[in-house]
């Protein structure tokens, strides 16, 4: 069974602050799909990233990066110098090639302070 | 591109009565679309997995009965809660899945906030 775990449930920091969210997922398969969304209060999901499991380049996009590691099952985020308006709760995500269901991981709320 | 809509985005109802929600691709066509629900402060949790022209699966837990899924055609889903109670006040997601797109992607509708009295 797939299982996608986010470990912190809350992280709270002060604006221009670096923070990293983790994200750990299990899976016997060797094509996946792994993925980032964040849900501000709004409660939209927005898209950030997808990552295939051959690709595990890290990815950099303005002030987010992601550090996808095999060897450790982890895809985590990071965001330089984090403004209030990151303030949301971001989810880690990941399906199987061929199958069509997304695992969510727990969430993550961020708070940015300024 | 790929945007997916939700109506209505909040509604109240009585115990008892039944509501139904929508879900719109509005600029693709979808076979698949998913259908979550969400708790406050809780992940979403995948209720069904509707395919066009098909009966949806459920996933286990999820009563069939209660929470009617009818996908009639490639940009529309409803999701129909009959009977519904208090206990079924949540926030209810949609998604779709791009016809013949790549890795898996969903794109997310604005969800749906039903309160039930």
């Amino acid at each position: 069974a797939q299982k996608v775990t986010q470990a912190q449930t809350e992280i709270s920091v002060v604006e221009k602050e670096d923070v990293t969210l983790d994200c750990v997922y299990e899976t016997r398969d060797t094509t996946y799909y792994l993925f980032w969304y964040k849900q501000p209060p709004s409660g939209e999901l927005v898209f950030l990233i997808r990552r295939n499991s051959f690709d595990e380049q890290n990815e950099i996009s303005g002030r987010y990066s992601w550090n996808f590691q095999k060897s450790t099952s982890s895809f985590n985020f990071t965001i330089t110098a984090s403004q209030v308006v990151d303030s949301a709760v971001y989810f880690c995500a990941l399906s199987l090639q061929g199958a069509q269901k997304l695992v969510f991981g727990q969430g993550t709320r961020l708070t940015i302070n300024p | 591109g790929a945007v997916v809509s939700q109506h209505p985005s909040w509604v109240i109802c009585k115990s008892g009565t039944s509501v139904k929600i929508e879900c719109r691709s509005l600029d693709f066509q979808a076979t698949t679309m998913f259908w979550y629900r969400q708790f406050p402060k809780q992940s979403l949790m995948l209720m069904a997995t509707s395919n066009e022209g098909s009966k949806a699966t459920y996933e286990q837990g999820v009563e069939k009965d209660k929470f009617l899924i009818n996908h009639a055609s490639l940009t529309l889903s409803t999701l129909t809660v009959t009977s519904a109670h208090p206990e079924d006040s949540s926030f209810y997601i949609c998604s779709a899945r791009v016809w013949g797109g790549p890795y898996n992607e969903q794109f997310f509708g604005p969800g749906t906030r039903l309160t039930v009295l």
